[in-house]
């Protein structure tokens, strides 16, 4: 079957703009996580959801950063007023439930931040 | 001290060589232990998964945990070229909910 798909694959943006990185997960699995990977470094977690609802978003840098998945299915990851240093490689990964904790990752988005 | 340690590298083995990859972690509550293979430019993917003391192998790829040393390995056997890449360790720790903590990750290069 499918695996995790994310869109866009690369987003280049100019400080202070908006964007939105979208997250589709196996199909089945009702936990989704995203993650942030800077270069050279492992991947860091952001916030993840059971269901629509978010079980954790203790990563989440600061209040320029929120997301949702309101139907328990895909996520849409929420940056406003990008800075230089929200560019990275935004990972999301989906497990078949929170008891089974092996995780599955999509492609990634690329953001720049000019 | 960080979470999840691993060696940086790059760990260099020959082609057919035994290539050992080691990572420790500080906190023992952690309960579930993974290793990620990721190539560069792509996203990581789990090879191994293991989740009590001893070993779990599949096919080339054995995975040891030992929980009194806070220490889990993965051991790749019959090393190949296209085993080259980054390997991440991750763990879940308990108190930390269902998120899982990165080592930074060992690059491994196999020499044909």
């Amino acid at each position: 079957g499918a695996g995790v798909s994310q869109t866009p694959s690369n987003k280049v943006t100019e400080k202070g703009k908006y964007v939105e990185l979208r997250c589709d997960p196996i199909s089945g699995h009702t936990a989704l996580y995203w993650y942030r990977q800077s270069l050279g470094q492992g991947p860091e977690f952001l916030i993840y959801f059971q269901g629509t609802g978010a079980a954790d978003d203790s990563g989440l840098p600061n209040d320029r950063f929120f997301a949702v998945r309101p139907e328990g299915s895909v996520s849409t990851l929420k940056i406003q007023r990008t800075e230089r240093g929200d560019s990275a490689v935004y990972l999301c990964a989906s497990s078949l439930r929170l008891a089974v904790n092996e995780q599955f990752f999509g492609p990634g988005t690329r953001l720049t931040v000019l | 001290q960080k979470e999840v340690e691993q060696n940086s590298g790059p760990l260099s083995v020959p082609e057919g060589a035994i290539a050992s990859l080691n990572c420790t972690y500080s906190d023992r509550g952690s309960q579930s232990f993974f290793w990620y293979r990721q190539y560069s430019g792509k996203s990581p993917e789990l090879i191994m998964s293991i989740y009590s003391n001893g070993d779990q192998e599949d096919g080339r790829f054995t995975a040891q945990l030992n929980k009194a040393s806070q220490y889990v390995s993965l051991l790749i056997r019959d090393s190949q070229p296209s085993d080259s890449a980054t390997y991440l360790c991750a763990v879940n720790i308990r108190e930390y909910g269902n998120k899982l903590v990165f080592g930074a990750g060992t690059i491994l290069r196999v020499k044909s």
